[in-house]
Formats: C-alpha cells, structure tokens, sequence
C-alpha cells in the first residue's frame, strides 16, 4: 500500500525567502506527482503536478521528482504572506494500473510572516 | 465555470441519524470522490466513482455509503452517524487526474 509522509510537519518563514517542502513515497511504480494547497477553511485547490524526473517550474513554484530515491519536493521563491497555508502532497496508488486513486500525505503547515 | 457544490455546508446531528451529503460539479467530469479531513491526517479517501452506478470503496469505507445516479451528482450517506463520523468532508472531481475540490461540509455527530 502506497505510503506518503511529509516533512516538515510545519515551518515559518520570513517574506521573501526560499521554502522547501519534502514529500516521499514508498511505491516506485507511480506515475503522478502533485502539490496541492489548502487555505484556513477552504477546499485544497492544486498547485502542480509532475510526471517524470526532473523539474518542473511555474512562477515562484518548482516542483523537483527524483524516483530513484521516492522523493519529491516543492521550492517557493520570495514566500509571501498570501502563501501560509497547508500544503498537501498526492501520489497515485502506481500499482501499473490507472485507478484514479491518490494518496495524500498529511501535510505542512507553512506561514510567512511579514 | 468550473466548480464543485457541496450542501450542506454545515451540519449538526445526533448520534444514530442518518446523514445526507450531496455533491454537484458542473464540468462533465466523470471521476468523483468523497474524502474526509481531520486535523493532522490529510485527506483520507472513502469512495471514489468512475461514472453513474460504477462506485469503488477507498481506504476508509465503513460506516458510509456513495450514490451515483446522474454523472454531475454524488451523495455520500451515513446510516446511523457515529460520534468518530465528525469531520470535514470533502467532495472532487477529476477528468485529467487534477482533483477540483468542492468547499467541503463540516459535519458534526453529537
């Protein structure tokens, strides 16, 4: 059974640093990648995914796969205010077959102070 | 404009009634869910349905029940709500693999 753990549990940065949120899986078969984000009492909306090695960036975010090691991360550059939220990672179940299953890890809770 | 619609959004019942919460998206999207949330556990999967009538439980099925009757609608049922059934339910859908999710429903057993 697919296993998903974040890290870190949650952290605080100031305006305009980098953050580097870790996700890691346990099923060397999946196929897709993806963060999403969860603002206090709101529906977690998706950030990025990503389906094979390497980088992927969208403005401030850049999502990196290393399947080799069941590792993939997400950089936000010049963290703002607007960015606290809690930050989920989501894995498919990578048993070959596509059931449209995720598995969710259990999140980073990030804050940016001014 | 693409969204998912939860209802209610908030709900208060007492132990041993029955739950009703419904789910409508608007974007023909033929994958649909029913997660719940609860502080430091993330998103736990309960059901997910292929399309109208084509329901396969997730990692957390009991105690709940999915209905599909129309592609754009999927309700989630608890028969006789347990205390340990309050949470935050989340509904999504998906045709790209990209979960939409709906607003939620907090649901509270007492």
């Amino acid at each position: 059974q697919q296993k998903v753990q974040q890290s870190p549990e949650s952290l605080i940065v100031p305006e305009g640093a980098m953050t580097s949120l870790n996700c890691t899986f346990s099923d060397s078969a999946s196929q897709y990648f993806a963060w999403y984000r969860q603002h206090s009492g709101k529906a977690p909306k998706a950030l990025m995914s990503i389906f094979s090695n390497g980088e992927k960036e969208e403005g401030r975010f850049t999502i990196h796969l290393n399947k080799a090691s069941l590792h993939f991360s997400l950089h936000i550059r010049d963290s703002q205010p607007s960015d606290s939220a809690l930050y989920l990672c989501a894995v498919d179940r990578g048993t070959g077959a596509n059931t449209g299953k995720l598995t969710f890890g259990h999140g980073t809770i990030l804050r940016v102070h001014p | 404009d693409m969204k998912v619609t939860q209802m209610p959004r908030y709900l208060i019942k007492r132990m041993g009634e029955n739950v009703l919460l419904e789910c409508g998206q608007d974007m023909s999207h033929e994958t649909m869910y029913w997660y719940r949330q609860d502080p430091g556990l993330g998103l736990q999967l309960i059901y997910i349905s292929y399309d109208v009538d084509s329901n396969s439980e997730g990692d957390i099925p009991k105690g709940y029940r999915v209905s599909r009757k129309k592609r754009e609608h999927f309700s989630l049922i608890l028969d006789s709500a347990k205390t340990n059934q309050t949470s935050v339910y989340f509904c999504a859908s998906t045709n790209t693999g990209q979960l939409y999710f709906g607003e939620g429903s907090k649901l509270t057993v007492l």
